[in-house]
């Protein structure tokens, strides 16, 4: 069964610093993966999904990368905003229906 | 714009009620989740459904059911809810389009039940 990690479970920044948030999953045979972010006491909004084939994806500041062979995913977020703040999920998806592995969470806060 | 719609944003009950959560989305894609959300388990897949009366169980099904009559309503139920079942419920749809078959999810703002 895929195993999905996310270290640091929190992390505190200036605003303007680059964030960097890290994601493993243990089976390298994934359909895609995909990352969220949640606020308190919300769902799940869809910040950017990397199909199995891809390297990476790009959306404004955001920038996920995909390495399928040591089993590790990036969300990059540049000159971050105290907006920002918030829990950034990923999960990993091994088969077409769609179903998800999340990992924990990184509790993100940005301080202004 | 996608969307998906959960009835019901907070639900008091007691013990040995039944509960019916209900997620409605407003296109016509066919695989629907339902996953609760606990702190320090994460999230966790309860049941999908590939089309209409078609379901699967996930990794948690014990104490619920689910119910897809209509392929844009997919309901979750309690049938007798413990206070083991308070949690926060998220549903949650594939999006499916001829150009754009990907398998991203989108999932709905939660239905946050307390069982007392």
């Amino acid at each position: 069964k895929q195993e999905v990690t996310q270290i640091p479970a929190a992390l505190s920044v200036p605003e303007g610093e680059n964030l960097v948030l890290n994601c493993s999953f243990t089976d390298s045979a994934i359909y895609n993966l995909q990352w969220f972010r949640q606020d308190p006491g919300k769902g799940l909004t869809s910040l950017l999904l990397i199909q199995s084939s891809q390297r990476e994806q790009t959306s404004g500041r955001l920038n996920a990368s995909l390495d399928k062979s040591s089993g590790r995913s990036t969300l990059y977020i540049a000159a971050s905003q105290p907006g920002d703040s918030a829990t950034y999920l990923c999960a990993a998806s091994t088969d077409s229906w769609g179903k998800l592995q999340f990992g924990a969470g990184t509790q993100v806060v940005v301080t202004p | 714009d996608v969307k998906v719609t959960q009835s019901s944003r907070y639900l008091v009950k007691r013990t040995g009620e039944k509960v019916f959560l209900e997620c409605v989305q407003d296109m016509d894609h066919e695989n629907m989740f339902w996953y609760r959300q606990d702190p320090g388990l994460g999230l966790r897949l309860i049941y999908f459904s590939y089309d209409v009366k078609m379901k699967e169980k996930g990794d948690i099904p014990e104490g619920y059911s689910v119910s897809r009559e209509k392929k844009e309503r997919f309901s979750l139920i309690l049938e007798s809810a413990s206070t083991n079942q308070t949690s926060m419920y998220l549903c949650a749809f594939k999006l499916q389009r001829v150009l754009r078959n990907t398998g991203e999810l989108f999932f709905g703002e939660g239905s946050r039940l307390t069982v007392l």
